[in-house]
């Protein structure tokens, strides 16, 4: 169990457009998500906390406005990249914290390759 | 400021033998950590975690040790395996928050 799924796994996009990304749990409920980025060879940056019902917690440094997370049901989040461009290519890669476990353990997707031309 | 951090880029070990790999930690509220093995284009996946309550957790192959007065936490993988080559991340977590602080990352390579 605690399966992770994400949608798109790639996208190339021009610049200027928006992009969404799907994040769902497929066995189990999360009312909290995480996204992640990742640039070649550095680590997972935490970018927000989604949270089921409620605003998404932004990172420091991370635009609200231009990273947008809504977190409509319990097993899917989705973030969009609006008007898109080059410097945003990069590894998205979300998680979710499967309620009901001791600790914070958190599940991860398999991640979103984004290209921004 | 990079609150986790992995000194190591690489480490290259042979079949058989102990892989180590080590993780730094700067916040001291940190109380719960982790390791994640990681391939290109894909996810983490979960390995190994570890209380600060505790000193060793043990997991097959897998050992976590963590040295809090240090802040210092290890990954020993014996005896390692071809398949074991991947990227490995340690995390860090407080009570109160379910954020995770990644650190920069270990590409282990067995060698076979």
């Amino acid at each position: 169990g605690a399966v992770v799924s994400q949608h798109p796994s790639w996208v190339i996009c021009k610049s200027g457009t928006s992009v969404k990304i799907e994040c769902r749990s497929l066995d189990f409920q999360a009312t909290t998500m995480f996204w992640y980025r990742q640039f070649p060879k550095q680590s997972l940056m935490l970018m927000a906390t989604s949270n089921e019902g409620s605003k998404a917690t932004y990172e420091q440094g991370v635009e609200k406005d231009k990273f947008l997370i809504n977190h409509a049901s319990l097993t899917l989040s989705t973030l969009t990249v609006t008007s898109a461009h080059p410097e945003d290519s990069s590894f998205y890669i979300c998680s979710a914290k499967r309620e009901g476990l001791a600790y914070n353990e958190q599940f991860f997707g398999p991640g979103t390759r984004l290209t921004v031309l | 400021d990079q609150q986790v951090k992995q000194n190591s880029p690489s480490l290259s070990v042979q079949e058989g033998r102990i892989s180590i790999l080590n993780c730094d930690y700067t916040n001291s509220m940190f109380d719960y950590f982790l390791w994640y093995k990681k391939y290109p284009a894909e996810g983490p996946t979960f390995l190994i975690s570890i209380s600060s309550i505790k000193d060793k957790n043990e997991d097959g192959r897998f050992t976590v040790f963590l040295n809090k007065s240090a802040k210092h936490l290890s990954l020993h993988i014996v005896p390692s395996q071809p398949g074991d080559s991947a990227v490995y991340f340690c995390a860090a977590s407080y009570s109160g928050t379910y954020k995770y602080i990644f650190g920069t990352g270990t590409r282990l390579k067995v060698l076979a």
